[in-house]
């Protein structure tokens, strides 16, 4: 089945850890997205990718890292520099068309809780 | 920052009604989408509606967007039960934010039957 798929489902990090989330896409979209959602809020864009090996910071990047070695994956890194990493990710693709990008497909989300 | 806000934060309506919300939005776009999330999964697209697009419709839903006062409404029209959820704005940004996927804080819709 075409889809985008994010794993774990849940994640527990100790502090001063850092933890990967994996999320793979095969849809042949260009752009990938990583969101952060907290109880009761809004999406914000953590980072975002246009095209394979290069990607942009979004408005709240600090304390994340990613890569984007292969148009399929977009795995996120939260560090340990991140102070508040308790949240809800969403991770999602979409095409990029030339006049802008279609619509998103979204993963099912991790669930990180820091212990 | 977040780039669309939406209004109301929370609707509750009955089985029956009509549900109307608004985005608002700070920077040139090439399109605007709407996209629901019931609670604790990911967010399903329901439209899209590009920039030179005035009014657009799928269904029970109807949105218009309005550049020049760089806002946007989702109406659901008959809403039932099963439209209860958290419904997003996203804004796709052109030139400085080419390709950047903004969404808003979300209006919460509770439809009782």
């Amino acid at each position: 089945d075409g889809g985008i798929t994010q794993s774990p489902k849940y994640l527990f990090r100790k502090e001063g850890q850092n933890v990967t989330l994996s999320c793979e896409q095969n849809l042949n979209h260009d752009a990938m997205y990583w969101y952060r959602q907290d109880p009761g809020q809004g999406l914000r864009l953590i980072y975002y990718s246009q095209i394979v090996n290069d990607f942009q910071k979004g408005d709240i990047a600090e304390g994340y890292s990613v890569s984007r070695e292969k148009k399929e994956s977009f795995p996120l890194t939260v560090t340990s520099a991140q102070k508040n990493p308790t949240a809800f990710y969403l991770c999602a693709s979409s095409f990029e068309t030339g006049r802008g990008n279609t619509e998103a497909f979204f993963g099912q989300g991790t669930r990180l809780t820091v212990v | 920052s977040q780039q669309g806000e939406e209004d109301p934060q929370a609707l509750s309506i009955q089985e029956g009604e009509n549900a109307t919300m608004n985005c608002s939005y700070k920077t040139s776009i090439n399109n605007l989408q709407w996209y629901r999330q019931n609670s604790g999964r990911g967010l399903v697209h329901l439209i899209l509606i590009r920039s030179n697009e005035r009014e657009k419709h799928s269904g029970r839903l109807r949105v218009t967007l309005d550049t020049s006062k760089k806002s946007s409404s989702l109406l659901i029209t008959a809403s039932r039960a099963a439209d209860t959820a958290s419904y997003f704005c996203a804004t796709d940004g052109t030139t400085d934010s080419w390709g950047k996927l903004q969404f808003g804080a979300g209006t919460q819709v509770v439809v009782t039957p």
